[in-house]
């Protein structure tokens, strides 16, 4: 059974550094073309994907965001960490954390809610 | 990036009626298209891979077309459960992208 499950702050200030830390199990991160990523939502609106990481650390991020944007992986934790600087309001957003094969979200978190305000 | 539109954005409709929403892609994504339910407080659940395979455990009056730019997800019996946001997603290349969603809503 694959579950993965994300934590982080739920409230950060303007321009500080959020990083959020996804917890798996149920699959290894080791096993080829298996990744992990990052889809976030904000309130009402669609899903976006921010960053993939694979099990040979090919990583992957989105364009709009690349810059802002950094994703590892503990294999032997089980965890992937995503670290997105300089935050603004517009970040806030529930963040997911999914399984991918193949570049399709099978499996998903819960969702972690993050919002930006001073 | 490619863009991806789908229509309708708000698709009003009753229980038994057949569903049909649309999805189009800026550039062409070959099969490379998925669809995912959504709804309020959830995290998206998979429905159709690579644009017209089922994932296990999807009932079947779900399913999906097409090829290229232009795809569709039809719902053939509408069942209170369906009424959610559907999304497409592109996955033909690594930055792969997501549709602007479509409100299934009872009529």
């Amino acid at each position: 059974q694959i579950t993965l499950k994300e934590s982080g702050p739920t409230l950060v200030k303007p321009t500080q550094t959020l990083t959020l830390t996804c917890t798996f199990s149920g699959f290894s991160l080791s096993t080829s073309e298996v990744g992990v990523g990052w889809i976030r939502q904000p309130p009402g609106k669609a899903l976006e994907w921010l960053a993939l990481i694979y099990w040979d650390d090919d990583k992957r991020y989105s364009p709009s965001l690349k810059s802002s944007l950094t994703i590892t992986k503990d294999t032997s934790k089980n965890q992937v960490v995503l670290t997105m600087t300089n935050m603004n309001p517009v970040d806030t957003a529930t963040y997911y954390c999914v399984h991918t094969s193949r570049r399709v979200f099978r499996f998903w978190g819960q969702g972690t809610v993050v919002t930006v305000s001073s | 990036d490619i863009q991806m539109t789908q229509s309708p954005s708000t698709l009003s409709a009753s229980i038994g009626d057949r569903v049909t929403i649309t999805c189009r892609a800026s550039q062409n994504v070959g099969y490379w298209l998925a669809w995912y339910q959504q709804k309020p407080g959830k995290a998206p659940k998979l429905l159709i891979y690579k644009a017209s395979s089922l994932e296990s455990g999807v009932p079947s009056r779900f399913s999906g077309s097409g090829s290229g730019t232009e795809f569709s997800l039809t719902i053939s019996s509408l069942q209170p459960d369906d009424f959610a946001t559907y999304y497409c997603q592109q996955y033909n290349t690594f930055s792969t992208t997501f549709g602007q969603g479509t409100k299934v809503e009872i009529k």
